[in-house]
């Protein structure tokens, strides 16, 4: 069970916004600004889509934005395209020993 | 342009030792970020195994921290992973990615591999 709670999977139109969410706690999304997103197409290298909760690196579309309320994150994505159809995973520092956590996985459907 | 490639068996036996090696281009692993691996059992999540920094720091998971070690090869600009007394449960995919740390703090991974499918079975 992963320690950021992802849902397992959002669909929408092209051309839609979709919200994906994150939840963790305190200790974690909540307590520290250092929320990032992942896009992952199946046998392909994972992408940072999102860092530091809502900056995007170089060269990643405008169409993606992140935020942050409470213990929850959250990607949008603004006109859905059918490249956008990948799973998406938020990650986030953690003050346990761990140190590092990922969420479960949000497969993105574009219908 | 940095990329990342890992390499190894993609068989493990129970009880033995898995072992991979991750070759960086486009940059020098002496010269700055922290690079690490991170996995993907089958239907699962992605599960962070460790990171390293070129001057010696390093944080593992806990849960798996008595059975892994990271090691470097600078002279190949090479990080490896070592994996003990393997189970099925450590079947995954298998990414190496670099990362930005600070004070002790995790930021985020910036560039990663494509993934090596590692079966531990007899």
């Amino acid at each position: 069970q992963s320690a950021l709670t992802q849902p397992a999977s959002v669909s929408g139109s092209p051309g839609q916004s979709i919200i994906i969410s994150c939840t963790g706690s305190s200790s974690d999304v909540g307590g520290y600004n250092y929320v990032s997103w992942y896009q992952h197409h199946p046998g392909k290298a994972p992408k940072l889509m999102i860092y530091d909760v809502s900056n995007r690196p170089s060269g990643v579309s405008n169409r993606f934005s992140g935020s942050k309320s409470g213990n929850t994150a959250s990607l949008t994505i603004s006109g859905l395209q059918a490249e956008d159809e990948a799973d998406y995973y938020c990650s986030s520092y953690t003050s346990s020993s761990t140190r590092v956590v990922f969420g479960g996985g949000t497969k993105v459907t574009v219908l | 342009q940095v990329q990342l490639q890992e390499s190894g068996p993609g068989l493990a036996k129970p009880s033995e030792t898995l072992s991979l090696t991750c070759t960086v281009s486009g940059y020098s692993i002496s010269y700055d970020y922290y690079w690490g691996w991170v996995r993907q059992p089958p239907g699962k999540g992605l599960e962070w195994i460790g990171t390293f920094y070129h001057t010696g720091t390093t944080y593992y998971n806990p849960s798996l921290k008595s059975r892994v070690t990271i090691s470097v090869d600078t002279s190949k600009n090479q990080f490896s992973l070592k994996l003990t007394s393997v189970t099925a449960a450590d079947t995954a995919v298998y990414y190496c990615a670099r990362a930005q740390w600070g004070g002790g703090y995790y930021y985020y991974m910036d560039v990663w591999g494509k993934g090596t499918t590692v079966t531990v079975s007899s």
